[in-house]
């Protein structure tokens, strides 16, 4: 099946530790993203990557870092600075050429003790 | 930068009537138009798209439309059913790179 896997489904983190939530995607996508979704909110930009080892910053990448180092794989890492980390994480990826759909992981949802 | 503007927030319906959801945008260098799905708990789902060549797009009950003069697009559900109920997100993006997203519509389809 092709698709795209994020992992683990919920996380839960006590404040002060850095986690890690997994991206993969088995599209051949070259583009790939990270948003943020607050409850009964719309999706917020954290970070995008165009190509491998490239990425930018996206509306609100404060307190969270991400790599690039591998195609199909875009992690990203919420650091102890995101202040407020319980949300709702979705990864989505792309053909990044015009006209291209984007399509979303099932998500993860993160929660800070 | 892009803006996407989606009305209304909130929409009920009785099960077999048509649903609208309307959306604008800024930047008319904007081409591609994709609507989402969401169910609680679960990732976005591409339901329909359309891109700027085309005015209007038809799936079984899903149907969009696409104003580019006045830089609207509308999402329209005939013959809805309860599990239409669902948050409708909106987008806009220029050649394929960043998509910039509406605030959603929480749609209620009422048996």
């Amino acid at each position: 099946d092709g698709g795209i896997t994020q992992s683990p489904k919920y996380l839960f983190r006590k404040e002060g530790q850095n986690v890690t939530l997994s991206c993969e995607q088995n599209l051949n996508h070259d583009a790939m993203y990270w948003y943020r979704q607050d409850p009964g909110q719309g999706l917020r930009l954290i970070y995008y990557s165009q190509i491998v080892n490239d990425f930018q910053k996206g509306d609100i990448a404060e307190g969270y870092s991400v790599s690039r180092e591998k195609k199909e794989s875009f992690p990203l890492t919420v650091t102890s600075a995101q202040k407020n980390p319980t949300a709702f994480y979705l990864c989505a990826s792309s053909t990044g050429l015009a006209g291209g759909a984007q399509y979303f992981g099932p998500g993860t949802r993160l929660t800070v003790l | 930068g892009e803006n996407v503007e989606q009305h209304p927030s909130t929409l009920s319906v009785q099960e077999g009537d048509s649903a609208v959801i309307k959306c604008t945008y800024s930047d008319s260098a904007s081409n591609y138009f994709p609507w989402y799905k969401q169910e609680l708990g679960k990732g976005p789902q591409l339901i329909i798209d359309i891109r700027s060549n085309v005015g209007e797009k038809k799936d079984q009950r899903i149907a969009v439309t696409l104003n580019k003069t006045a830089k609207h697009f509308s999402l329209h559900i005939t013959e809805t059913q309860p599990e239409d109920s669902a948050v409708y997100f909106c987008a806009a993006s220029i050649q394929g790179q960043n998509f910039v997203f509406g605030p959603g519509t929480r749609l209620s389809v009422l048996p």
